[in-house]
């Protein structure tokens, strides 16, 4: 059975800092890896998608990682902002008729 | 263009009831897939669909049900509503599958009393 991890299940930390998220997931026949974040009661919006044959992917202060043979990805956020706080969702992909499956996601507070 | 768009945005039922909850994809986007979110947990995959036919389906009861319409939206339908029901229930579109972007609706807040 596929398992995701998110670790740590919480963190705050105040404006300006750079931080990492951590993912971890069990099956080795992951086909991709998706990074979200979701808002209080809203949908989630994706950030980042980086294919099984990719080793990160960046968009503006936003870096993910992935690590197929350590069943690791991570986020890496430069330069935090308030308007970065939000719970951070990672889900792996194996393709085909699949659907994701994710962690339980990273709460993150960013104190002005 | 609009997003993902689901409705209603808030419903509440008794258990027993049954629920049907509607989504409509980006436009040019053909694949929808649902998923159940629990407060505090990660979403979990309910079904795919894909050009109208089923093209995945999670771990859920067959008092789950699904369909995709000709224009590509779709409805997610649920009999016979458990207290464990309520929850988060949110809609991705994506161009053709689960292995690409996916983009999610604000989602239907379900309550089963």
């Amino acid at each position: 059975k596929q398992e995701v991890t998110q670790i740590p299940a919480a963190l705050s930390v105040p404006e300006g800092e750079n931080l990492v998220l951590n993912c971890s997931f069990t099956d080795s026949a992951i086909y991709n890896l998706q990074w979200f974040r979701q808002d209080p009661g809203k949908g989630l919006t994706s950030l980042l998608l980086i294919q099984s044959s990719q080793r990160e992917q960046t968009s503006g202060r936003l870096n993910a990682s992935l690590d197929k043979s350590s069943g690791r990805s991570t986020l890496y956020i430069a330069a935090s902002q308030p308007g970065d706080s939000a719970t951070y969702l990672c889900g792996e992909g194996r393709g085909g008729a699949d659907g994701l499956t994710f962690g339980k996601g990273t709460h993150l507070i960013i104190q002005p | 263009d609009a997003g993902v768009t689901q409705s209603p945005t808030h419903l509440i039922k008794t258990r027993g009831q049954h629920v049907t909850l509607r989504c409509s994809p980006i436009s040019g986007h053909k694949s929808v897939s649902w998923y159940q979110q629990v407060l505090g947990q990660g979403p979990q995959f309910i079904f795919q669909y894909y050009e109208k036919e089923e093209r995945g389906r999670g771990n859920f009861p067959d008092r789950f049900s699904a369909r995709q319409f000709p224009n590509y939206s779709s409805e997610l339908n649920v009999n016979a509503l458990l207290l464990g029901d309520s929850a988060l229930y949110l809609c991705a579109s994506s161009l053709a599958g689960q292995w690409e972007k996916l983009f999610f609706g604000s989602g239907t807040q379900l309550s089963v009393l």
